[in-house]
């Protein structure tokens, strides 16, 4: 079992749906959880980091943690054709970063 | 802020020679970079920690005779995948934590080296 499960995609929505991503993980160690937006041929780009249980929004993401359930999740409000990336969640307890293999998104106009 | 500059971005090689590959913090302090590889549609795999002053540490299953690091400043981490073969085909990815934030702080990355071995 990996440590960090994330559905691969693609997933399709039109503009300004809503978009859920979300990945579970096995190591309750975990405390420090990131989402990063991976656009093709380039870095990843740091857009949420949170640390334990709860909930927290910047712009149009939004990012929850539920610790008792080893669940995590990303939400993008009024999504764009720009939104259209890989979006890979992250966690460690330690200095290294543990990544889910990345949800392909696609944003259609 | 947080940048982390990586060249080249791009490298075609033959098989058995050396392909060495920068990572620089451009506007902040790294005691500590990561490099990491990345197959298509796979997730990112750390490959080993990049440690200022002192040896890298390899995870499992990575050759450190064949992925040589060197660390020699706070702002420079290169990576060196000697004698390639096709199979070292991958795109390697390196990435940065300010030390002025603590050790479980995000991680900045490079854009990333496409090594394609002919």
């Amino acid at each position: 079992q990996k440590e960090v499960e994330q559905d691969p995609g693609p997933l399709s929505v039109p503009e300004g749906a809503i978009v859920s991503l979300n990945c579970t993980y096995s190591n309750s160690a975990f405390q420090y959880f990131m989402w990063y937006r991976q656009y093709s041929r380039k870095g990843p780009e740091l857009l949420m980091y949170t640390y334990s249980s709860g909930n927290k929004e910047d712009g149009r993401f939004t990012a929850q943690v539920d610790k008792s359930s080893k669940y995590i999740s990303l939400f993008i409000r009024d999504s764009q054709p720009s939104d259209s990336a890989t979006y890979l969640c992250a966690m460690s307890h330690t200095d290294k970063l543990i990544f889910g293999t990345g949800t392909r998104l696609q944003v259609f106009p | 802020g947080a940048v982390v500059s990586q060249h080249p971005s791009r490298v075609i090689c033959k098989s058995g020679t050396s392909v060495k590959i920068e990572c620089r913090s451009l506007d902040f302090q790294a005691t500590t970079m990561f490099w990491y590889r990345q197959f298509p549609k796979q997730s990112l795999m750390l490959m080993a920690t990049s440690n200022e002053g002192s040896k890298a540490t390899y995870e499992q299953g990575v050759e450190k005779d064949k992925f040589l690091i060197n660390h020699a400043s706070l702002t420079l981490s290169t990576l060196t995948v000697t004698s390639a073969h096709p199979e070292d085909s991958s795109f390697y990815i390196c990435s940065a934590r300010d030390d002025r934030w603590a050790y479980n702080s995000p991680l900045h990355f490079g854009n990333g080296t496409r090594l394609t071995v002919t």
